[in-house]
């Protein structure tokens, strides 16, 4: 069983609304992580962050932004939702920088 | 080029059989490797991490790790019918955490 919790598992939106989506860490686990990944693909890096700061941001616009709370647990943001969007959003915390992330169970967002 | 290179598949075995999975990487600075195991509409589940070259083995599954060519590659002993599966390989990026992931092998053991 994963130490990783997101939230919701399933979530329809229509194009240029909002979302948000939320993951609860391991206990003690100060860096999160999040990924999006679409059908067929491998995830990709959306940003990280340690210790309520955002510590590296992959290729993607200003519109996916983030949040890491004391409790570790973190959100993910994103407005003006496009048809791509369409993914499983992925969660993953660590311990330890490049020690091998455990990624959450994943929420699948369709954009319709 | 991308950054971490796969090939999709499917790569098929009888059940029995050794499944070679293989991956390159085109960042020479690179010390950090991992394969993720990923069934259907299910997120990725750490398998194996590598960060020197050579062999790693935990019980069927071997890593091996050869910077200089800038390859890795998983080794599936006694391949199963439950080990059918996408197989993602993943490279540490620098510092930052970052994983940079190739886009998967799927592996189907035929019974």
């Amino acid at each position: 069983e994963t130490g990783v919790t997101q939230s919701p598992t399933h979530l329809i939106k229509t194009r240029g609304q909002q979302v948000t989506l939320r993951c609860s860490s391991q206990s003690g686990h100060n860096t999160v992580s999040w990924y999006q990944q679409a059908l067929g693909q491998g995830p990709q890096f959306i940003f990280q962050y340690y210790r309520e700061e955002e510590n590296g941001r992959g290729n993607f616009p200003p519109r996916f932004s983030g949040l890491q709370f004391p409790n570790y647990s973190s959100e993910l943001n994103v407005n003006a939702l496009e048809l791509d969007d369409s993914a499983l959003y992925l969660c993953a915390s660590s311990l330890v920088d490049n020690y091998g992330y455990t990624f959450g169970s994943g929420t699948r967002l369709t954009v319709v | 080029q991308k950054e971490v290179e796969q090939n999709s598949g499917p790569l098929s075995v009888p059940e029995g059989a050794i499944a070679s999975l293989n991956c390159t990487y085109s960042d020479r600075v690179s010390q950090s490797f991992f394969w993720y195991r990923q069934y259907s509409g299910k997120s990725p589940e750490l398998i194996m991490s590598i960060y020197s070259n050579g062999d790693k083995e935990d019980g069927r599954f071997t890593a091996q790790l050869n910077k200089a060519s800038q390859y890795v590659s998983l080794l599936i002993r006694d391949s199963q019918p439950s080990d059918s599966a996408t197989y993602l390989c993943a490279v540490g990026s620098g510092n930052t955490g970052k994983l940079i992931f190739g886009q998967g092998t799927t592996l189907q053991v035929k019974p």
